[in-house]
């Protein structure tokens, strides 16, 4: 049972270049999140998606495109990437218990762009 | 957005000291959660409130919802070096909302640094 699975840990883009931050849940989880960590900023979300199928905008969703690929894959696409994207992103999911809105999050993607 | 204010940013303490951090806002919260955040890694879940006025403990931990839920305390008892982290509250509205849905507010956090 591995939980939340971010993939790459790192990367190192130029400003311009795309790519996708993928993640994946075994735990059945049927809400999924992206969320950006910056310093002296704290968490903000990205887009979450509820449920499978379904997708919607958080807090700063600029730039940035989501996939619910099924159940357990939500992916995170930077189009264009620009220096402001810098930062580490979180991907987290949820099963929302009895209505409490528990979340397990990933290891964390650490992405810089030049 | 609900905002969540957490107190203080930075704590360095030592060993064996007892410390209490603060989460606060002016929003009513259906569920309050804490987690810890170690260097490197993602936040980790520790414990979750939901009616007003209850107290958690786990371990040398006591978490506290506060009575109208707008507000929460994490209190260490004999902080270890172990309990060295970031120390992240957040909120769940007391409904969806049109924006996030039923993402979580976070607090800035709370980085603890207990030196032996």
């Amino acid at each position: 049972n591995a939980g939340v699975t971010q993939t790459p840990k790192f990367q190192v883009l130029k400003t311009g270049q795309s790519m996708t931050l993928q993640c994946a849940q075994d735990m059945n989880h049927n809400s999924m999140y992206w969320y950006r960590q910056d310093p002296g900023m704290g968490l903000r979300l990205i887009y979450y998606s509820a449920s499978e199928g379904t997708t919607d905008k958080g807090e700063v969703p600029n730039g940035y495109n989501v996939s619910r690929l099924n159940k357990r894959e939500f992916s995170l696409r930077l189009e264009s990437a620009a220096p402001s994207q810098t930062s580490v992103y979180f991907c987290a999911s949820s099963g929302r218990l009895a209505g409490v809105n528990e979340q397990f999050f990933g290891p964390g993607t650490r992405l810089t762009v030049l | 957005t609900q905002l969540l204010e957490q107190s203080p940013q930075f704590l360095s303490i030592q060993e064996g000291e007892n410390l209490t951090v603060y989460c606060n806002s002016s929003s009513v919260f259906s569920s309050l959660q804490w987690y810890r955040q170690e260097p490197g890694e993602g936040p980790v879940l520790l414990v979750t409130v939901v009616t007003g006025g209850e107290v958690k403990k786990l371990k040398r931990l006591t978490f506290q919802f506060g009575d109208a839920r707008k507000d929460s305390s994490l209190h260490i008892t004999a902080a270890q070096p172990g309990d060295t982290g970031l120390y992240l509250c957040a909120g769940a509205g007391v409904s969806p909302n049109s924006n996030s849905g039923y993402a979580l507010n976070f607090g800035k956090g709370t980085s603890l640094l207990v030196t032996p």
